[in-house]
């Protein structure tokens, strides 16, 4: 499967533990962008990652949250003390280019969602 | 954060009818993007569009990229019970790396 790779699919977590989602790009992207989605809502940009450098981090809390995207391996998107209202759907995409025009597509994997009970 | 003003919200339509829904930005725009997003799974990249005035089909769908380079419209010809789920625009601006997406239209489709 060529395509963004998400995992877990799906994880439950209690209140104050920790959350790691990760995030493996296509095939030859290096631009990686994780949005958030809460029920029935949009897309809400959280940060945007190059490898081993943060771009634009200005959608993500300050606080507990934190992503990278080192030289090897995949992209890690990581919640600390996790609370009920970080519950919702974590989207991974990742584009060739990282602007508009050809090759700037943005492609999504199927998405982490995160339970905090 | 902006958003993009999708419309409309929601739609419930019968079997067979065409289906019409656009995005409109107060920013121009060089590349629009419409995904489709099916419960439980991630939004699918349906149709791209790069120059203002480009119609563009893929199948049963045909998106347009507005002339002011401020909006775009997806139409849906013949729907049928798979086409259900939420379809999302997207915009971004030549010279930046960040696409905004509009809020979504929610299409029901009645067999």
């Amino acid at each position: 499967n060529a395509g963004v790779m998400q995992n877990p699919r799906h994880l439950v977590r209690r209140r104050g533990q920790e959350a790691r989602l990760r995030c493996s790009p296509m095939k030859g992207h290096s631009h990686v962008y994780w949005y958030r989605q809460l029920p029935e809502e949009g897309l809400k940009f959280m940060v945007y990652l190059q490898k081993e450098n943060i771009i634009d981090e200005s959608g993500m809390p300050k606080e507990r949250f934190s992503a990278e995207f080192p030289k090897e391996g995949p992209s890690i998107l990581r919640i600390q003390q996790v609370v009920r209202g970080d519950s919702a759907a974590y989207f991974c995409a990742s584009s060739l280019r990282g602007t508009s025009g050809l090759t700037g597509e943005l492609f999504f994997g199927e998405g982490s969602r995160l339970t905090v009970l | 954060g902006q958003q993009l003003n999708q419309s409309p919200q929601s739609m419930f339509i019968q079997e067979g009818e065409d289906v019409s829904m656009n995005c409109t930005s107060s920013s121009i725009f060089n590349t629009w993007l419409w995904y489709k997003q099916e419960p439980g799974e991630g939004p699918v990249l349906l149709i791209a569009l790069y120059k203002a005035g480009e119609l563009t089909s893929n199948g049963r769908l045909t998106a347009q990229f507005g002339i002011t380079r401020k909006d775009s419209f997806l139409n849906i010809s013949a729907s049928i019970p798979s086409d259900v789920g939420i379809y999302f625009c997207a915009g971004i601006t030549s010279g930046t790396y960040k696409y905004i997406f509009g809020t979504g239209t929610r299409l029901k489709v009645l067999a």
